[in-house]
């Protein structure tokens, strides 16, 4: 089993509808969480970041997180054909070590259709 | 804030040279920096690991006398390939991270093609 697992997609929703991506994660012990953008040919740019259980807002974005069963999502409102591009969730192991390395996910593509 | 920058932004080699890229935190002390390599339409491999003035832990696979880091200095890493064959083309990225956060910071990717 993959540590971080993600839908490789494409997943396909309307301008201006709701896309929602999800993110299983395997080790328990999991304790930082993120979501980052990576458009084609260009580097990731961190949107989200989440640490505890529940919802976190950030304009648009809505992160969700859920320990007890192993999951966190990211939720796009009012989808713009600009989001398109491939959504990394990442994980990290612990809060106490600095700068702790990053497990990613797959990605999963979103494509916004005009 | 938490800028990091990346140069050069691509470059083009001869099979059997050596190139170096570098790395750095424009707005930020990185205590600990990543280095990504990503080839076409596949995910992230994080190739190794360095922590300022300490040698950089490499992952599994990854030559550590081929992938030169040196961190030494808190705002600049260094990633040097030794003798490039054309498999080391790839898209290779840094990220850092600083002190007392956890959320990584990536530089913009340098693409190195080696003919």
């Amino acid at each position: 089993q993959k540590e971080v697992e993600q839908n490789s997609g494409p997943l396909s929703v309307p301008e201006g509808a709701i896309a929602s991506l999800n993110c299983t994660y395997s080790d328990r012990v999991s304790q930082s969480f993120f979501w980052y953008r990576q458009y084609s040919g260009k580097s990731p740019e961190l949107i989200m970041s989440i640490y505890s259980n529940g919802d976190k807002e950030d304009g648009r974005f809505t992160a969700q997180l859920n320990k007890a069963s192993q999951y966190v999502s990211l939720l796009i409102r009012d989808s713009q054909p600009s989001d398109s591009a491939t959504y990394l969730c990442a994980v990290t192991l612990s809060q106490t070590n600095a700068g702790n390395m990053l497990t990613f996910g797959g990605g999963t593509r979103l494509m916004v259709k005009p | 804030g938490a800028v990091v920058s990346q140069h050069p932004s691509r470059v083009i080699c001869k099979s059997g040279t050596s190139v170096k890229i570098e790395c750095r935190s424009l707005d930020f002390q990185a205590t600990t920096m990543f280095w990504y390599r990503q080839f076409p339409k596949q995910s992230l491999m994080l190739m190794a690991t360095s922590n300022e003035g300490s040698k950089a832990t490499y992952e599994q696979g990854v030559e550590k006398d081929k992938f030169l880091i040196n961190h030494a200095s808190l705002t600049l890493s260094t990633l040097t390939v030794t003798s490039a064959h054309p498999e080391d083309s790839s898209f290779y990225i840094c990220s850092a991270s600083r002190g007392g956060v956890y959320e990584q910071y990536f530089g913009p990717g340098t693409r190195l093609t080696v003919t």
